[in-house]
């Protein structure tokens, strides 16, 4: 079974400085995908960046970072430079590569995110 | 232009009644899915379908009934809702790119279920 786990349920970051959102996953597959998705107060979830499990390298788009460490079972996502539209719920998700073409989502509980002046 | 799209937004109704949440994609993927959002936030997958095929049920009572005239619509339909029905329900697609393809999904806005 695949599990995630977001250990901080709300975290504050001033405007301009960085964050880090913890991720920790659970799974036995080799292959593997790590996403993190958005989900400001209007209620939409917003895919932000993904993560494969056989990528060398940490993936990056625009302010968000993918702090990958496979060993530990571990996919941070840092965001840079936090403004104040950032403030939102962050979801950890993991697809696993099943069998044919079902795939589905495992996600985590989510950290809400609080950007301060 | 909206990726996913899904009607209503907003669904009020009383226990008992059956309601039905209309999804459509027009992004050309293959696979469409639900998920249902409790009221901690917590997302838990209820169906895909792939090419109209159903491939996953995750155990949803068989009060939910997905149906996919088109692998572009997704629609789900509820029987006797139940109090507990109520969360927000998204829906969501995605492009089968084989083992190793980066299948990204694709939200809708979601549609907030409120049985009283």
């Amino acid at each position: 079974a695949q599990k995630i786990t977001q250990t901080q349920p709300g975290m504050f970051v001033q405007e301009k400085e960085a964050v880090t959102l913890d991720c920790t996953y659970d799974t036995s597959d080799p292959s593997y995908g790590l996403f993190w998705y958005k989900q400001p107060s209007s209620g939409e979830m917003i895919f932000l960046i993904y993560q494969g499990s056989y990528d060398q390298q940490n993936a990056t788009e625009g302010r968000y970072s993918l702090n990958f460490q496979k060993a530990r079972k571990s996919a941070n996502l840092v965001i840079s430079a936090s403004q104040l539209g950032d403030s939102a719920m962050y979801f950890c998700a993991m697809r696993v590569w099943n069998t044919g073409t079902a795939s589905k989502l495992t996600f985590g509980t989510g950290t809400r995110l609080q950007v301060t002046l | 232009d909206t990726a996913v799209s899904q009607t209503p937004k907003y669904l009020v109704t009383q226990m008992g009644n059956d309601k039905s949440i209309k999804c459509e994609q027009n992004l050309g993927h293959d696979t469409m899915y639900w998920y249902k959002q409790d009221s901690k936030k917590f997302l838990k997958i209820m169906f895909s379908y792939n090419n109209k095929e159903l491939i996953i049920n995750e155990t949803v009572p068989n009060r939910f009934s997905p149906k996919s005239p088109d692998k572009a619509h997704l629609n789900l339909h509820i029987n006797s809702l139940e109090l507990g029905d109520s969360a927000v329900y998204f829906c969501a697609s995605s492009q089968y790119l084989g083992l190793a393809g980066i299948e990204t999904q694709y939200f809708g806005p979601g549609t907030r279920l409120l049985v009283l």
